[in-house]
């Protein structure tokens, strides 16, 4: 078993759609929890980040935790066509540890 | 611009030629990191710097495999007799070691290897 698993996609919205993009774990050590966005030949950059179980919200992004299913998700609110990337999770142990990447979750929001 | 640089971009080669890539952190960070990525996969971890001191490594970089921060500054991937298998993306990334979040990775925008 993978220590992250993310469904791959692709997955297409219409612009203004709220989409929901989940990640399971294995590891019941991971502490942090990551969401990277990754446009086409960039590197991937910090989206959000959360801390343990719960809820934060950035805009129109929101990330959930809920260590004790070891689930995450991110929700869009009000998709736009810039959103259109591949979201990575990526949860850790501690600060400063690597990082372990689920597959990534490749969004297209159509106009 | 003072993000992580990565050069080269691009490097085509062929089967069993060695390869070199280097990456530029951005000044302040102590901590170096290098995945590697292939087509439609998330990044995986191959090493880490603290400084100087290599760190970790993953069962990923094999012999053929090295990296070095001589300095704590810049780094080096090194990859020897290489294999079609080879071909990714080599992504480098760094973070600091102080402040308030550290964990948080600055990432370049990769160097490209393809091995014909």
């Amino acid at each position: 078993q993978k220590e992250v698993e993310q469904d791959p996609g692709p997955l297409s919205v219409p612009e203004g759609a709220i989409v929901s993009l989940n990640c399971t774990y294995s590891n019941s050590a991971f502490q942090y929890f990551m969401w990277y966005r990754q446009y086409s030949r960039k590197g991937p950059e910090l989206l959000m980040y959360t801390y343990s179980s719960g809820n934060k919200e950035d805009g129109r992004f929101t990330a959930q935790v809920d260590k004790s299913s070891k689930y995450i998700s991110l929700f869009i609110r009000d998709s736009q066509p810039s959103d259109s990337a591949t979201y990575l999770c990526a949860p850790s142990r501690n600060q400063g540890r690597k990082l372990i990447f689920g597959q990534g979750t490749e969004l297209s929001v159509k106009p | 611009d003072t993000g992580v640089s990565q050069d080269p971009r691009h490097k085509i080669t062929k089967r069993g030629q060695n390869v070199t890539f280097r990456c530029d952190p951005i000044s302040e960070h102590n901590r170096l990191y290098w995945y590697r990525q292939t087509l439609g996969q998330g990044p995986e971890f191959l090493t880490y710097f603290q400084n100087e001191a290599q760190l970790e490594k993953s069962r990923l970089l094999s012999d053929r495999f090295s990296a070095e921060r001589p300095k704590g500054s810049f780094s080096t991937l090194e990859i020897q007799r290489t294999e079609q298998g080879d071909s990714a993306m080599y992504l480098c990334a760094s973070s600091p070691t102080s402040g308030r979040y550290t964990g948080e990775l600055f990432f370049g925008e990769g160097s490209r290897l393809t091995v014909l």
